[in-house]
């Protein structure tokens, strides 16, 4: 495609429920990039993968926050029984290989009430 | 330990006045580093990056950063803001790490406020 791409753009959901977030990075990049942007803040690195091999995890927050990228391509992030903290923008980047520059989607806007 | 330090949370400039926005950063290995803007309700857009040519980069909009190893800094500048500069930047690091290989490292980031 044309860039990275992720949905929805908004989400809303209760608390204690679960979210899945999708990011369709860009085609033939290896390396897919997940961060969290809470309000007033940086980015948080939350998780990376590249090609095949073991994704690193060093960034999630808990063991309620997981993702999978399937087939080397469109990565989705979920999180479980959601809290209000989770609230944030997440979003995908993806790059030819890790280290280069990284092309970032327009972000997942979550809301937690 | 790799870092990025930008040194500013909030920089305001009259339009059409010099911008500068100051990033430090540490790296035991020659970095690669890059300069990113967010507008506001946006993804991040990449304005330029060094990766160990010239040290001086041009990039997107009229602006440029200087590499400086002896300083360690890499300072984003503009010589006349706009109106439409107004937003967010992030200063990256691009490093090495022996455990998980290449990792991007961001700044906190620099809020940029032009006035008219």
């Amino acid at each position: 495609g044309a860039g990275v791409s992720q949905s929805p753009s908004n989400k809303v959901t209760e608390k204690g429920k679960d979210v899945e977030l999708r990011c369709d990075p860009i085609s033939g990049h290896t390396a897919l990039y997940w961060y969290r942007q809470s309000l007033g803040q940086g980015l948080e690195f939350l998780i990376y993968f590249q090609g095949n091999s073991a994704p690193d995890k060093s960034g999630l927050p808990s063991d309620r926050f997981s993702a999978e990228r399937t087939g080397g391509s469109v990565s989705t992030l979920t999180i479980q029984r959601t809290q209000q903290e989770d609230s944030a923008v997440y979003l995908c980047a993806s790059s030819l290989y890790r280290g280069d520059e990284a092309f970032f989607g327009q972000g997942t806007r979550l809301t937690v009430v | 330990a790799q870092s990025v330090t930008q040194l500013d949370s909030h920089v305001s400039v009259s339009e059409g006045t010099p911008v500068l926005l100051r990033c430090n950063y540490s790296s035991s290995y020659s970095p690669s580093l890059f300069w990113y803007v967010q507008h506001p309700n946006k993804g991040l857009q990449l304005l330029l990056k060094y990766t160990s040519a010239a040290t001086l980069v041009k990039g997107i909009n009229g602006f440029e950063a200087e590499f400086k190893k002896s300083e360690t800094s890499f300072h984003l500048t503009k010589p006349s803001a706009h109106m439409s500069d107004a937003a967010e930047y992030f200063c990256v690091v691009s490093h090495w790490n022996s455990n998980s290989g290449y990792a991007l490292n961001f700044g906190k980031g620099t809020s940029l406020l032009v006035t008219p």
